[in-house]
């Protein structure tokens, strides 16, 4: 079965600093995608960063990059220059194969909480 | 990309009533979802909507209790029925992109609290 293991409830970091939030995941298939939400106090979930399992090259969106350790199955998230704006709960997800649906939902890590302080 | 919207963006409800949370999509779509994210929790998928057919539960989650109905390609309403204060949760609904389209889309959620 499918599962992400996000094991930091919280993490602490002042302004400007660079913040590592770890994922692992585990899988049987060789097919999956991995995804970065974050989900401030408001509740709505903001997209932030896609890996595909067969993406030779680390994604990166602006401030955030994703440390893609195939072999380790690792999927970090690295927020570089964090901003009080960053503080949020961060949830790493897996999407399994598509196969023959349309559409595949997401299996979510219990998810870090970040704050960014000045 | 998918821009979705949900109704009611909160409630607050009584202990055995039920609330009808409605799921719109601004295009086409097979397949929706709906979420439940306790307080303080994660996000657990309750079900997939596929249009046509009858809604997929997880396990743990049953359709008398979170009927859902799919009517057509881009709306989707969850009841949460004879609540209960344990019901007091975020519940969101979402799409997948599809396709080559790798992102999954979200809804905005509904606040619920029962008291």
């Amino acid at each position: 079965a499918q599962k992400i293991t996000q094991t930091q409830p919280g993490m602490f970091v002042q302004e400007k600093e660079a913040v590592t939030l770890d994922c692992t995941y585990d899988t049987s298939d060789q097919s999956y995608g991995l995804f970065w939400y974050k989900q401030p106090s408001s509740g709505e979930m903001i997209f932030l960063i896609y890996q595909g399992s067969y993406d030779e090259q680390n994604a990166t969106e602006g401030r955030y990059s994703l440390n893609f350790q195939k072999a380790r199955k690792s999927a970090n998230l690295v927020i570089s220059a964090s901003q009080l704006g960053d503080s949020a709960m961060y949830f790493c997800a897996m999407r399994p194969p598509r196969g023959n649906q349309a559409g595949t939902a997401l299996i979510f890590g219990k998810g870090t909480t970040l704050s960014v302080s000045s | 990309s998918a821009v979705i919207s949900q109704k009611p963006s909160r409630d607050i409800c009584q202990r055995g009533t039920s609330l009808t949370i409605q799921c719109q999509v601004d295009s086409q779509v097979t397949m929706m979802f709906w979420y439940r994210q306790q307080p303080g929790q994660s996000l657990t998928l309750i079900a997939t909507a596929n249009q046509g057919s009858e809604a997929t539960y997880e396990s743990g989650f049953v359709i008398d209790k979170f009927p859902i109905s799919r009517p057509n390609l881009t709306f989707s309403t969850l009841t949460v029925s004879n609540m209960s204060p344990e019901d007091s949760s975020i519940y969101l609904c979402s799409v997948d992109g599809g396709g080559d389209v790798y992102e999954q889309y979200f809804g905005p959620g509904t606040r619920l609290t029962v008291t």
